[in-house]
């Protein structure tokens, strides 16, 4: 496609449940981040991913958060035990991230909004 | 450490006035800066970005930034509203390199007034 892509578009779970959301990148694209949007809290990063380099996971909140990336394209975010305060839209970025440029362009998805009742 | 200070959670503007929108950056090496727009619904969106070279950066819509070193300050400006510009506007900074950790203010939503 030809932006990022981001599924589901909203996604509703009980307090205790896991939740899965998937983020497909921008075809070629190297880099791939995960941000939290909370209401009044701007943009939170989670996660920042770079080829087969391993994963700055610095922003995740707590070990009931993971991702992975498969085959260096689409990139899962993973909420165990999910907790009302997670609540939030998620964003996905993805950049080409040459590393010998001086700065790369963040591409961000539509969001997925998970509410936890 | 950078951190980005937006002042105004929410901002109203009447439709064709000035629209003012206020960043205040801090970073212990020369920083890169961006605004970002979110409309409703959707993801964000490069606005205008500055990256070392003029200090007065022009982006998409009509809007422009200054960077003011002495003031620590990026604010964003566009001379007339226009009611498509009501979104979500993030100002956002990060330190030059292949990978940027780019840290977002809590951004400010710009309401337009008919």
């Amino acid at each position: 496609g030809a932006g990022v892509s981001q599924s589901p578009s909203n996604k509703v779970t009980e307090k205790g449940k896991d939740v899965e959301l998937r983020c497909d990148p921008i075809s070629g694209h190297t880099a791939l981040y995960w941000y939290r949007q909370s209401l009044g809290q701007g943009l939170e990063f989670l996660i920042y991913f770079q080829g087969n380099s391993a994963p700055d996971k610095s922003g995740l909140p707590s070990d009931r958060f993971s991702a992975e990336r498969t085959g260096g394209s689409v990139s899962t975010l993973t909420i165990q035990r999910t907790q009302q305060e997670d609540s939030a839209v998620y964003l996905c970025a993805s950049s080409p991230q040459a590393i010998t440029s001086s700065y790369n362009e963040q591409f961000f998805g539509p969001g997925t909004r998970l509410t936890v009742l | 450490a950078q951190s980005v200070t937006q002042l105004g959670s929410h901002v109203s503007v009447s439709e064709g006035a000035l629209v003012l929108l206020r960043c205040n950056y801090s970073s212990s090496v020369p920083p890169y800066l961006f605004w970002y727009v979110q409309y409703p619904n959707q993801g964000l969106q490069l606005l205008l970005k500055y990256t070392s070279a003029a200090t007065l950066v022009k982006g998409i819509n009509g809007f422009e930034a200054e960077f003011k070193k002495s003031e620590t300050s990026f604010h964003l400006t566009k001379p007339s509203a226009h009611m498509s510009d009501a979104a979500e506007y993030f100002c956002a900074v990060s330190e030059p390199g292949g990978y940027q950790k780019v840290t977002f203010g809590i951004g400010t939503k710009l309401q337009v007034i008919p």
